[in-house]
């Protein structure tokens, strides 16, 4: 496609289930980065893949939330047991090659999650 | 560690006002600057960047110039329009440190009434 494709785009799940968000990064881009954005807050970095490898997860706010890449394409961020603090916006972007300045973040719009 | 700070919002203007907004940072390393925009209902997109001080990025009539010595990289325009309504966010990607991850400011919400 022509841009970041997020999906769902909305999300209410009740405490305790687990939910998988999916990113369809632009064809090509090898960078690709999960954010969340919580009501009021900046946004805040997650994980960041290179490839299909992980080399900075240290977003990632606990063990119960963990994030995979295939094919160089496409990834899922999984939350197990979602608390209402989880609750936010995910967004995710990808770029074609990570830490130049001119490969900027392109970014989807993002899914919205509410866990009740 | 590394931080955005931007004007909070919400921010109304009228048609042909002129905008300023501000953002200033701290970074451990030497920052390329950034400020991205988010329109209603679209995702976040580039603005425009700056990657060494006292550079001037620029795009769609907005312009913010780096300044090292007070850490600033405002925000302006000279006469907005209505379509410029969005969510602004500054941000910084520390060269120094993990130069693949952006910091966010928090955004600051921009209406413009005809």
């Amino acid at each position: 496609g022509a841009g970041v494709s997020q999906s769902p785009s909305n999300k209410v799940t009740e405490k305790g289930k687990d939910v998988e968000l999916r990113c369809d990064p632009i064809s090509g881009h090898t960078a690709l980065y999960w954010y969340r954005q919580r009501l009021g807050q900046g946004l805040e970095f997650l994980i960041y893949f290179q490839g299909n490898s992980a080399p900075d997860k240290s977003g990632l706010p606990s063990d119960r939330f963990s994030a995979e890449r295939t094919g160089e394409s496409v990834s899922t961020l999984t939350i197990q047991r979602t608390q209402q603090e989880d609750s936010a916006v995910y967004l995710c972007a990808s770029s074609s090659e990570a830490g130049r300045s001119n490969s900027p973040l392109h970014f989807g719009n993002g899914t919205r999650l509410t866990v009740t | 560690g590394d931080s955005v700070t931007q004007m909070e919002g919400p921010v109304t203007l009228s048609e042909e006002a002129f905008l300023t907004i501000n953002c200033t940072y701290t970074a451990t390393g030497y920052p390329s600057l950034f400020w991205y925009v988010q329109y209603p209902g679209e995702g976040l997109q580039l603005l425009l960047k700056a990657t060494k001080a006292d550079d001037k990025g620029s795009n769609k009539g907005f312009e913010a110039t780096y300044r090292k010595e007070t850490t600033s990289f405002h925000l302006e325009k000279g006469s907005v329009q209505v379509s410029d309504s969005a969510v602004y966010f500054c941000a910084l990607s520390d060269r120094g440190g993990s130069n693949y991850k952006l910091t966010f400011g928090k955004g600051t919400l921009l209406t413009v009434n005809p």
